[in-house]
């Protein structure tokens, strides 16, 4: 099983801000790493797929880096509105498990 | 628009048993892998369960194996989660999600979830 080690566990941040949330395998796992935005009482949105690819409809400011074992999220000119629970997934291998997540506050 | 509601959490002792369903909607049900994952308070995601389209096969994490059962009904567009001889540890939201393939194993994660449903087992 595919341990993710996601970094920080809570960051803050001011609108217009860059921000860049980790996420590290324990093990090879290609690209087969997704990220999702949850916010309380939702349902999480799909916003990367397989480490680099944006979901269609998810605004250009979200991005995703990273092969193997190491991933990033990156969020450019932080909106009030990405205030959320962001959290990583890898489907490299059975099962798929996930990071820790991150709460992002925005000032 | 793809919709996934929850329903059937609640309070239960220890040892007592619910049945979770999710209503899907927006989409041909019958083609995709579903999957069962729970959050339980201040801890990370867990995967629980899956089954393949066609209820081909189904999948659970060791820590649910011979407890819970996932089952579809493809004519109602509902998937459910039995949950059997429950723990404290069990006590989670528990999310429907939509794989992005017909088959669990091949599928590159999920795509769409539901808001959850709460499960309290406590005496």
């Amino acid at each position: 099983e595919t341990t993710l080690t996601q970094s920080p566990a809570f960051m803050s941040a001011t609108p217009g801000d860059k921000v860049n949330i980790s996420c590290k395998a324990s093990q090879d796992i290609d690209d087969d790493m997704n990220w999702y935005r949850q916010k309380p009482g939702k349902a999480a949105i799909f916003i990367i797929q397989d480490a680099t690819t944006l979901v269609p409809g998810i605004p250009p400011r979200f991005s995703g880096s990273g092969y193997g074992t190491d991933f990033t999220l990156t969020i450019n000119n932080i909106e009030s509105e990405d205030a959320a629970y962001y959290f990583c997934l890898q489907h490299d291998n059975f099962p798929i498990t996930f990071g820790q997540g991150t709460r992002l506050e925005i000032k | 628009e793809v919709q996934l509601l929850e329903s059937g959490g609640g309070l239960v002792q220890p040892g007592g048993s619910l049945r979770l369903s999710c209503a899907a909607s927006g989409f041909t049900f019958a083609h995709y892998a579903m999957s069962w994952v729970r959050q339980a308070p201040g801890k990370g995601l867990e995967w629980v369960s899956a089954i393949s389209g066609g209820a081909s096969r189904t999948f659970y994490a060791d820590s649910v194996k011979g407890r819970f059962t996932i089952s579809r009904d493809d004519s109602m567009n509902t998937l459910y989660l039995q949950i059997n001889s429950l723990r404290a540890e069990d006590t989670a939201v528990y999310f429907c999600a939509r794989d992005v393939a017909y088959y669990h194993d091949s599928s590159p994660g999920v795509d769409y979830w539901g808001q959850g449903t709460l499960v309290t087992v406590s005496s």
